[in-house]
């Protein structure tokens, strides 16, 4: 099975700051790599499919890049409303993997 | 609009079951592969089990293979999750989720149920 590491784990950051997170999957998935937001008691909202295409609606702040193993979301310019835990998923092979999620906190 | 909605959360005793549905809507339910993808409390995301259009194809993870089974049911839009030999550990948010052309990344999800195992 294919293992998915996020880092960091957690963070702080303000307003404004360029924010990127990391992913990295324990063998090649190519581009087969989506990044999710969560927020508090809600369902997690796709971001970013096939390592850096934008799913529709989701601001042009976010951006992801990388394929094979490591791979980064990146946030340009924060915003309170990005406060949230970021979770990687690949979905190359079975079983589908998460990663351990990254948490963002607004300084 | 797509909407999935769970059902069928609840306490539940060590050993015990539980059937969990979803309810599909706004959709051609038959041409989608369906997942459940769980969260417990405090914890990240764990993808459990994804059934094909048809039934033909399921996949488990290893730590639910043999106590739960994934099924649906296209003529009533709706997919289930069979739940045996429940744990401790089976205690989580359980969310229904759509893939995206036969690509398992998921832009529709429900709004999760939740199971609790304890006695």
């Amino acid at each position: 099975a294919i293992r998915m590491t996020q880092s960091p784990s957690s963070f702080s950051a303000s307003t404004g700051d360029r924010v990127t997170i990391s992913c990295r999957a324990s063998q090649g998935v190519n581009s087969n790599l989506a990044w999710y937001q969560q927020k508090p008691g809600k369902a997690p909202k796709l971001l970013i499919y096939a390592a850096s295409t934008l799913q529709s609606g989701v601001p042009s702040r976010f951006s992801g890049s990388g394929s094979g193993t490591d791979f980064t979301l990146t946030i340009s310019r924060l915003q309170p409303e990005d406060l949230a835990t970021y979770y990687c998923q690949q979905y190359y092979s079975y079983p589908v993997a998460f990663g351990g999620g990254t948490k963002v906190d607004i300084k | 609009e797509v909407l999935l909605v769970e059902s069928g959360g609840g306490l539940v005793q060590p050993g015990g079951s539980l059937r969990l549905s979803c309810a599909a809507s706004g959709f051609t339910f038959s041409r989608y592969w369906m997942n459940w993808v769980r969260q417990a409390p405090g914890k990240g995301l764990e993808w459990v089990a994804n059934i094909m259009q048809d039934g033909s194809e399921k996949y488990y993870v290893d730590s639910v293979k043999g106590r739960f089974t994934i099924s649906r049911d296209n003529a009533e839009n709706s997919l289930y999750l069979q739940m045996n030999s429940l744990r401790a550990e089976d205690t989580a948010v359980y969310y229904c989720a759509r893939d995206q052309d036969s690509l398992e990344y998921f832009q529709h999800w429900g709004q999760g149920t939740l199971v609790t195992v304890s006695s």
